[in-house]
């Protein structure tokens, strides 16, 4: 199995600045024959299902703001807020999408400093 | 608009059996894989396994710790996605969530609670 491990567990970042959270996973997750990560990006706030941020390791879901973005390739990610807002205090998941089974990492727990 | 309603889900003893339902509208469902996703209360999310489309071989694929007493099946004339749980154990405790294939869409979730 493909293991995801994110860092870190929790960070608390100031309103405006910028917050950085990474996930490794265990195994290549790029495929060579269509260049594409196999990686996506999930938000999760109490209460509520997750919520799509990014797929394809850099492409933003639908209606997501421009301050969320993705990067990184093969076994190294990152996704970044640009400007933190009140509202992104979230668990923040990665999950592979390369190979079966699929693995999420252990979530990041965001919140304001 | 998409839309992913789980039910079946409640309070059962340990060794019981459970089906959940997830019924889906506002897209082509047969031509979707879906996904069935858990999380125990105060944990992070656990991938269960996925159904292919019949396009795809409509087969199924699960992670280990549940491959011997989960089946996910689909009703594509009736746009329901199924997940049938046997032996219940306690630590099956959990929100059960269904998705489309890479979770742009998620259900708001089902509340299995197992215990005697």
């Amino acid at each position: 199995d493909i293991v995801m491990t994110q860092s870190p567990d929790s960070l608390a970042v100031s309103l405006g600045e910028r917050a950085t959270i990474n996930c490794k996973s265990s195994q290549n997750v790029l495929y060579s024959s269509n260049n594409k990560n196999y990686l996506a990006w999930y938000q999760q706030k109490p209460g509520q299902p997750p919520r799509l941020l990014i797929y394809w390791a850099s492409t933003r879901g639908s209606g997501v703001p421009d301050r969320f973005s993705g990067s990184g390739s093969g076994t190294d990610f990152t996704l970044t807020i640009s400007s933190l807002q009140a509202e992104d205090v979230a668990v923040y998941y990665c999950l592979q999408y390369y190979g079966t089974p699929r693995t999420f990492g252990q979530g990041t727990r965001l919140d304001i400093k | 608009e998409v839309q992913l309603v789980e039910s079946g889900g409640g309070l059962v003893k340990p060794g019981e059996s459970l089906r959940l339902s997830c019924a889906a509208s506002g897209f082509t469902f047969s031509n979707a894989w879906m996904n069935w996703v858990r999380q125990a209360p105060g944990k992070g999310l656990e991938w269960i396994g996925h159904i292919k489309d019949k396009g795809d071989g409509g087969t199924t694929d699960y992670a280990a710790p549940v491959k011997d007493r989960f089946i996910i099946s689909r009703n594509d004339s009736e746009n329901t996605l199924y997940l049938q749980i046997n032996t219940l154990k306690t630590e099956d405790t959990a929100v059960y969530y269904c998705a489309t294939q890479i979770g742009d869409f998620w259900g708001q979730g089902t509340l299995v609670t197992v215990s005697s």
